[in-house]
């Protein structure tokens, strides 16, 4: 039983560039959340879908970011015009319901660096 | 301004000895949950506290709710080296685990 699958792990971009990060959630699981890490910082909410909806956006920068979750395929996080302070360790996480005892699945993360 | 406060920041200690980290905030959680994190890993779910003064053991770490449901503890006994890592605590404010607030983490460092 896979997990929660991210690619690519690392990605390297220029600044301008656009960044996209696939998040496959584990099987049955059809909540998506999306967190980001930067150095020496918590997790911090950014976005939770469920399939083809976005139901909370609220930790999303305004602009050059957005989020989808298509009914087939992967989530995808989307960096428009990346610039150095997008650089950071970008976590999915799934589950099967929402709840207090929902469990989350984190995926290892993909690793983003801006030059 | 950071609603989760974890403490210490960093703790080193020798295999064998107790110790216990610290998550506080000034907010009331509906759940708290505890999360370990390797380097180039996702965390990985330790625990979930619900109920106000509730505590849990999963093996030699005990995890401990505040009353009023806005701090928590982990406690772990005789540390072994594979207790090395990152703890993070995550509070809910919402029912739902939708928009978890995570804690900057408790890097622990056990030396054999």
């Amino acid at each position: 039983n896979a997990g929660v699958m991210q690619n690519p792990r690392h990605l390297v971009r220029r600044r301008g560039q656009e960044a996209r990060l696939r998040c496959s959630p584990m099987k049955g699981h059809s909540h998506v959340y999306w967190y980001r890490q930067l150095p020496e910082e918590g997790l911090k909410f950014m976005v939770y879908l469920q399939k083809e909806n976005i139901i909370d956006e609220s930790g999303m920068p305004k602009e050059r970011f957005s989020a989808e979750f298509p009914k087939e395929g992967p989530s995808i996080l989307r960096i428009q015009q990346v610039v150095r302070g997008d650089s950071a360790a970008y976590f999915c996480a799934s589950s099967p319901y929402t709840g207090n005892n929902s469990p989350l699945h984190f995926g290892n993360g993909t690793r983003l660096t801006v030059t | 301004t950071q609603l989760l406060e974890q403490s210490p920041q960093f703790l080193s200690i020798q295999e064998g000895e107790n110790l216990t980290v610290y998550c506080n905030s000034s907010s009331v959680f509906s759940s708290l949950q505890w999360y370990r994190q390797e380097p180039g890993e996702g965390p990985v779910l330790l625990v979930t506290v619900v109920t106000g003064g509730e505590v849990k053991k999963l093996k030699r770490l005990t995890f401990q709710f505040g009353d009023a449901r806005k701090d928590s503890s982990l406690h772990i006994t005789a540390a072994q080296p594979g207790d090395t890592g990152l703890y993070l605590c995550a509070g809910d404010l919402n029912f739902g685990n939708e928009k978890l607030t995570f804690g900057t983490g408790t890097r622990l460092t056990i030396i054999p």
